[in-house]
């Protein structure tokens, strides 16, 4: 168990439909990552948060956004879902601004667009 | 932007061998850092090793090692007495010292390890 909680484990939406994920970092963590595993595209890095505030951007979608907030938890929204966002969203932590140690992932969420 | 590749999408040894894993790299920065991942069937990333690129000396843990070779841009992982567990997907990673676009992976090695 890496400390680090995601949920919902597994999601089954329509298209065009809206979703939120959440994850909780483990205990003491000021920085939340989000990454998208897909097939077609590996894994991918999402945005990036500290201590409430956006850190960093990597190849997020204008229909994706994200958000950490004062519990240092983080959400991902992702709208106007596609069939193509069908992924595994991972959300990982560390306790730097910058992954100079070990990032703890979680188990992920298996979104699935139908 | 740097890019990470993975060679070889697939492996299969006998447990208790020795196998190593591929990865290079491409980046213009001097600084930086890289990691092996692995990912079983959970699905769970887990970090097997790490290496800081101004440290010459390869990075070990336990049964696990690299072969840094920084003018090539070579990132390989060794793992020795392979073990049924150590089936899984491994992921080399990258990233700058400024952090700026998080962690560069691979696209995995599926190593198997036979019984």
């Amino acid at each position: 168990d890496s400390g680090v909680t995601q949920t919902p484990k597994h999601l089954i939406t329509a298209t065009g439909q809206r979703v939120t994920l959440r994850c909780s970092p483990r205990s003491g963590d000021l920085s939340v990552y989000w990454y998208q595993q897909s097939l077609d595209q590996g894994l991918q890095f999402l945005i990036q948060y500290y201590n409430g505030e956006e850190r960093a951007k990597g190849n997020i979608l204008e229909r994706f956004s994200a958000q950490q907030f004062p519990d240092l938890h983080s959400e991902l929204n992702l709208s106007s879902l596609e069939l193509g966002d069908s992924a595994l969203y991972f959300c990982a932590s560390s306790v730097e601004d910058r992954v100079r140690a070990e990032a703890f992932f979680g188990q992920g969420t298996r979104l699935t667009v139908v | 932007a740097q890019t990470v590749t993975q060679s070889q999408p697939e492996m299969s040894v006998q447990e208790a061998e020795t196998v190593t894993l591929s990865c290079t790299y491409d980046t213009s920065e001097n600084n930086y850092y890289l990691f092996w991942y692995k990912q079983p069937p959970s699905r769970q990333m887990i970090l097997v090793i790490r290496q800081e690129a101004y440290k010459q000396q390869n990075a070990t843990e336990n049964r696990f090692s690299v072969n840094f070779q920084k003018a090539a841009k070579s990132f390989s992982l060794k793992i020795s007495d392979s073990q049924l567990g150590d089936t899984a997907m491994y992921f080399c990673a990258f990233i700058g010292v400024g952090g700026a676009d998080g962690l560069t992976f691979g696209k995995g090695t599926h190593l198997i390890i036979q019984p």
